[in-house]
């Protein structure tokens, strides 16, 4: 499986755009790129994905180069209640694990 | 909206207890999941359902079993629970195993075996 590298933490002023990096410079042409966050004692929640489109959703906004090699998360106007691991995650084709690494910890200041 | 309801939130269970975690969908996905998640270890996949009544072991099958009797619902079955077992445990599901759809997960069943 493609091997994601993540920044441990972040922080982020509130009202203010959160940009999540991650690099994944092993992944391969029919490999998807997601987005999960996980707010303490609850499960991963799905935020976006995408293979070599932008892509944008009312959660999120998703920047994948034109590589591929890297991607950026964005949550254009982060809240409190944005405050979480976020784990960006390469997925096999036709493949049923999700290997989640350790993530960013972003925490959102008012 | 989608939905991946886990009936227990919080367990505490015995050593030796017979323990039946249940996970319901309600967004007739063919794909269901169930990973646990531990501190340090990310999570880990148990068993996954690809259809009614069958199953594939994950990574970590040890101790563990599963029933999928109808579409909507997979279970999860600690035979023997041991003390190894507390653990968070994750129920998911995905329309399909093709990657562009979305796997969804459930809010998490917290176990505690004493």
């Amino acid at each position: 499986d493609a091997k994601t590298t993540q920044p441990p933490s972040m922080d982020c002023a509130e009202g203010r755009a959160a940009n999540l990096p991650c690099n994944h410079s092993t992944i391969s042409g029919n490999e998807y790129v997601y987005w999960y966050r996980q707010i303490h004692s609850q499960g991963p929640q799905y935020i976006i994905h995408g293979l070599k489109n932008n892509e944008t959703n009312e959660m999120a906004s998703l920047i994948i180069t034109e590589d591929r090699k890297s991607s950026t998360l964005i949550l254009p106007h982060a809240t409190l209640r944005d405050t979480a691991v976020y784990y960006c995650i390469v997925r096999v084709e036709y493949g049923n694990k999700l290997v989640f690494g350790a993530g960013t910890i972003l925490r959102v200041k008012s | 909206d989608v939905k991946v309801t886990q009936s227990s939130r919080y367990l505490v269970k015995r050593t030796g207890e017979k323990v039946f975690l249940e996970c319901v969908q309600d967004m007739d996905h063919e794909n269901m999941f169930w990973y646990r998640q531990d501190p340090g270890l990310g999570l880990r996949l148990i068993y996954f359902s690809y259809d009614v009544k069958m199953k594939e072991k994950g990574d970590i099958p040890e101790g563990y079993s599963v029933s999928r009797e109808k579409k909507e619902r997979f279970s999860l079955i600690l035979e023997s629970a041991s003390t190894n077992q507390t653990s968070m445990y994750l129920c998911a599901s995905s329309l399909s195993q093709e990657s562009g759809n979305t796997i969804y997960f459930g809010e998490g069943s917290w176990l505690t075996v004493v």
